[in-house]
């Protein structure tokens, strides 16, 4: 089963609004998680790195205003995507690297947002 | 830092032939060796990775590849293609030690034609 979750799989929201996606590390505690983003018929580009408890690390280029990251807890990091436009329409997938069982990463499932 | 080239962005061939995705990678440190596919709107889905031990691996989906340290190269392949393995194939690569995220090549889209 998935060891890293992620929530909304597809979201459809109006432009001008926030939406919220959610990581969850299901059965380890991730101190750090990493969101990419990817656009259609490209590579996955990194945006942030997620820290348990204190400010992400933002990609040069990445507008932290814009991308909101907290990881309030080792299971649980969330990005808000803030007043969407459609330029934000992408798919973002979040990672965690388990150290132990062989320096294993482990990726979500990926979000599809779409701001229309 | 590392980086990962993925020297063809595109490779058609056609229903069981074989097939090679290549991927070089730069760093100044000890890397493991990763490759993911995607299918169309979909997620990734890891194919094989290299660790350490043989540097022959063998993935899912009858895929292999080779890490060759001297000409760090991780290439990709497959003696027979199906139509279902037409997806984007991603390279990445991320370092022995600490908790940074892998980096991935540009990816090379494989068409199989019938």
């Amino acid at each position: 089963g998935a060891v890293v979750s992620q929530h909304p799989s597809w979201v459809i929201c109006k432009s001008g609004t926030s939406v919220k996606i959610e990581c969850r590390s299901l059965d380890f505690q991730a101190t750090t998680m990493f969101w990419y983003r990817q656009f259609p018929k490209q590579s996955l580009m990194l945006m942030a790195t997620s820290n348990e408890g204190s400010k992400a690390t933002y990609e040069q280029g990445v507008e932290k205003d814009k991308f909101l990251i907290n990881h309030a807890s080792l299971t649980l990091s969330t990005l808000t995507v803030t007043s969407a436009h459609p330029e934000d329409s992408s798919f973002y997938i979040c990672s965690a690297r388990r150290q132990i069982s062989g320096n294993t990463i482990y990726f979500g499932e990926g979000s599809w947002l779409t701001v229309v | 830092a590392q980086s990962v080239t993925q020297l063809d962005s595109q490779v058609p061939v056609f229903e069981e032939a074989p097939v090679e995705l290549r991927c070089n990678y730069s760093s100044s440190v000890s890397v493991y060796l990763f490759w993911y596919v995607q299918y169309p709107n979909q997620g990734l889905q890891l194919l094989l990775k290299y660790l350490s031990g043989s540097t022959l691996v063998k993935g899912i989906n009858g895929f292999e590849a080779e890490f060759n340290k001297s000409q760090t190269s991780f290439h990709l392949r497959k003696p027979s293609v199906h139509i279902s393995d037409t997806a984007e194939y991603f390279c990445a690569v991320i370092p022995h030690s600490g908790n940074t995220p892998l980096v991935f090549g540009k990816g090379t889209r494989l068409s199989v034609i019938a």
